[in-house]
């Protein structure tokens, strides 16, 4: 089947440190790669995306790089800010009909 | 672009009332997808419209959960005999029609079901 697991939370980091959130993929097609972000009190919006091996989507600092012979979609940023201080989802889209999403990883950088 | 508009934001009903969620898509996007969320967890599929057709319903989706987008605009959600374990954020997300790959949602603010 299709599902998506990422490193449990929450993660706490000081400003300026860097950031790593761990996101495997089980995937019966060739799938799309995304991570979605919830900043508090806001719905998810789109942070960057995938669509095939060894695309790297990017995007506010952050960057995650589709790799099929890891099945991983790991997302970095090399200087967290405490704006960046959210819930981050890993999902993907095989038919482009349904997302599968992680279990979502809380952020806080604290100043 | 004014986004995705959920109403209400919040909802509390009594176990075994019936409640009827509304989703407001962006204007210009063809497909419309209903998701649940509970706490801690990620976002999980209920269902999915394009335009005004229902193409894909979830197991999750019990006979008591009904969808419809009448002219393929905006849609409602109702459960029905509503239960305690239904008590979670419902959100809609849509998305126009870019391709297969190439949509990603965007998502409303959802609104809050509390069964009590």
């Amino acid at each position: 089947g299709n599902s998506v697991t990422q490193m449990e939370g929450p993660v706490t980091l000081s400003e300026e440190a860097f950031l790593t959130i761990n996101c495997t993929y089980t995937a019966t097609g060739y799938p799309s790669l995304f991570w979605y972000v919830q900043y508090p009190g806001e719905g998810l919006q789109l942070l960057l995306k995938a669509t095939k091996a060894d695309d790297k989507g990017s995007n506010k600092g952050f960057e995650a790089t589709y790799r099929k012979e890891t099945t991983s979609f790991h997302l970095e940023k090399g200087s967290v800010q405490v704006s960046d201080s959210a819930v981050y989802f890993c999902a993907l889209s095989v038919t482009g009909n349904q997302f599968y999403f992680g279990t979502g990883t809380s952020l806080t950088v604290i100043p | 672009d004014t986004g995705v508009s959920q109403d209400p934001r919040h909802k509390i009903t009594k176990r075994g009332q019936n409640v009827t969620f509304r989703c407001d898509p962006i204007s210009e996007h063809n497909r419309l997808y209903w998701y649940r969320q509970t706490l801690g967890q990620g976002p999980e599929f209920l269902t999915y419209f394009q335009n005004e057709a229902q193409l894909e319903k979830s197991r999750l989706l019990s006979d008591r959960f009904s969808a419809e987008r009448p002219k393929g605009s905006f849609s409602t959600l109702e459960i029905q005999r509503t239960e305690q374990g239904d008590s979670a954020m419902y959100l809609c997300a849509s998305s126009p029609i870019m391709g297969p790959f190439n949509s990603p949602l965007h998502f409303g603010n959802g609104t809050r079901l509390t069964v009590t």
